[in-house]
């Protein structure tokens, strides 16, 4: 089956540090990745759409500044979230999907935890 | 906003009875897919049912879609403490010009031995 994987799995970090969430897809090529949030108890939202190469496609209301994402390979996007702070506190899960736009068939990571100190 | 919304919000069993979850949902879709989470955990994929589908069977899951109500069912059945997890639906639709999967609030399981 398809592995994605994700890194790290937890961190923890202080108020205006920035961090960096690796999202790899380990047996297959991922065209497009996806960016989710999910808060406690909350369902995932979906944050941004990267396809390899080009801009990603931030959902209304995500600070594409804010929330910075790179999909420079076909194995490879990351999520860095700049100065963070308490609220950015979250559960970060990545998904990755072989064919460009494709949303059928998503593969997920096991997700980031981000706590802001 | 999200495009699923399910309900319970929160189911408890015993072990061996039959848990049903709903999921309903505001626009056309391509299809529809069953996820399961575990506490902290990432997302299984359960099953997906297409839209031109109107029931589809996986080991103990059920799945149902009448998408001229817009909504859809999954049963367990003969339940087990390990189906013990979260239960998000996920739309897979056009929004905003290019298909995304739109999650459901989610049913939070606890089935008791």
């Amino acid at each position: 089956g398809a592995v994605v994987s994700q890194h790290p799995s937890r961190v923890i970090c202080k108020s205006g540090t920035s961090v960096k969430i690796e999202c790899r897809s380990l047996d297959f090529q991922a065209t497009t990745m996806f960016w989710y949030r999910q808060f406690p108890k909350q369902s995932l939202m979906l944050m941004a759409t990267s396809n390899e190469g080009s801009k990603a496609t931030y959902e209304q209301g995500v600070e594409k500044d804010k929330f910075l994402i790179n999909h420079a390979s076909l194995t490879l996007s990351t999520l860095t979230v700049t100065s963070a702070h308490p609220e950015d506190s979250s559960f970060y899960i990545c998904s990755a999907a072989r064919l460009a736009g494709a949303s059928e068939t998503q593969y997920f990571g096991p997700g980031t935890r981000l706590l802001v100190l | 906003s999200q495009q699923g919304e399910e309900d319970p919000q929160a189911l408890s069993i015993q072990e061996g009875e039959n848990a049903t979850m709903n999921c309903s949902y505001k626009t056309s879709i391509n299809n529809l897919q069953w996820y399961r989470q575990n506490s902290g955990r990432g997302l299984v994929h359960l099953i997906l049912i297409r839209s031109n589908e109107r029931e589809k069977h996986s080991g103990r899951l059920r799945v149902t879609l009448d998408t001229s109500k817009k909504s859809s069912s999954l049963l367990i059945t003969a339940s087990r403490a390990a189906d013990t997890a979260s239960y998000f639906c996920a739309t897979d639709a056009p929004v905003g010009g290019y298909n995304k999967l739109i999650f459901g609030a989610g049913t939070r399981l606890a089935v008791h031995p």
